[in-house]
């Protein structure tokens, strides 16, 4: 157990709809990270936050948004899906300015059919 | 930005025989991190190393800042090793965001 825990697991949807996956970053890390590998794009940075407030965006999508909450969990929403947004999507968390680096959770396959 | 190179995108090697991946990255960094997938899709941490030498175990890991590449070495491989090795960099301050290369596909044959 990485201390990094995302739900769910896996997750089917159709096309069109709505999803949320969730993730607590590691016990003392105020840093949440968010990414998505796909076969075609491999690991794409979505969005980062730090103590609840957006530090920095990258590839993500306007149907997808992110937020931190006071407790320091995230929430990555992810609407409108396409066939397309079919991927394993990771949470990662650190303290910024550690020696240690990232520690990611396991991830949420999101398959959209 | 950042672009990450890594080689070679396969290897293929018995058990016991030792490896060494590489990554080149294009501009000055502040942070590299090199990554274990395992065939369940985990991401585990092996290495934070920005600069200089470090080892764990049968794993080592260097990175030269001023010629832009890390070297992963692998010893004595054994079944489990099997999976992608992903060199990830970054330029912020501190852990920010990441920029990964494509991988190393490493299958250790018994």
């Amino acid at each position: 157990d990485s201390g990094v825990t995302q739900t769910p697991k896996h997750l089917i949807t159709a096309t069109g709809q709505r999803v949320t996956l969730r993730c607590s970053p590691r016990s003392g890390d105020l840093s949440v990270y968010w990414y998505q590998q796909s076969l075609d794009q491999g690991l794409q940075f979505l969005i980062q936050y730090y103590n609840g407030e957006e530090r920095a965006k990258g590839n993500i999508l306007e149907r997808f948004s992110a937020q931190q909450f006071p407790d320091l969990h995230s929430e990555l929403n992810l609407s409108s899906l396409e066939l397309g947004d079919s991927a394993l999507y990771f949470c990662a968390s650190s303290v910024v300015a550690s020696n240690y680096g990232y520690t990611f959770g396991s991830g949420t396959r999101l398959t959209v059919v | 930005g950042i672009q990450v190179e890594q080689s070679p995108p396969d290897l293929i090697l018995q058990e016991g025989a030792n490896s060494t991946l590489r990554c080149n990255f294009s501009d000055s960094v502040n942070n590299l991190q090199w990554f274990h997938q395992n065939p369940w899709g985990q991401l585990i941490n092996l290495f934070y190393i920005p600069s200089g030498t470090k080892q764990n175990g049968r794993l080592s890991a260097t990175t030269v800042a001023t010629e832009r590449y890390s070297l992963l070495y692998i010893s004595s491989s054994q079944t489990t090793d099997s999976g992608v090795y992903f060199c990830a960099v970054g330029s912020g301050f501190g852990n920010e965001k990441l920029t990964f290369g494509t991988g190393t596909r490493l299958t250790i044959i018994p």
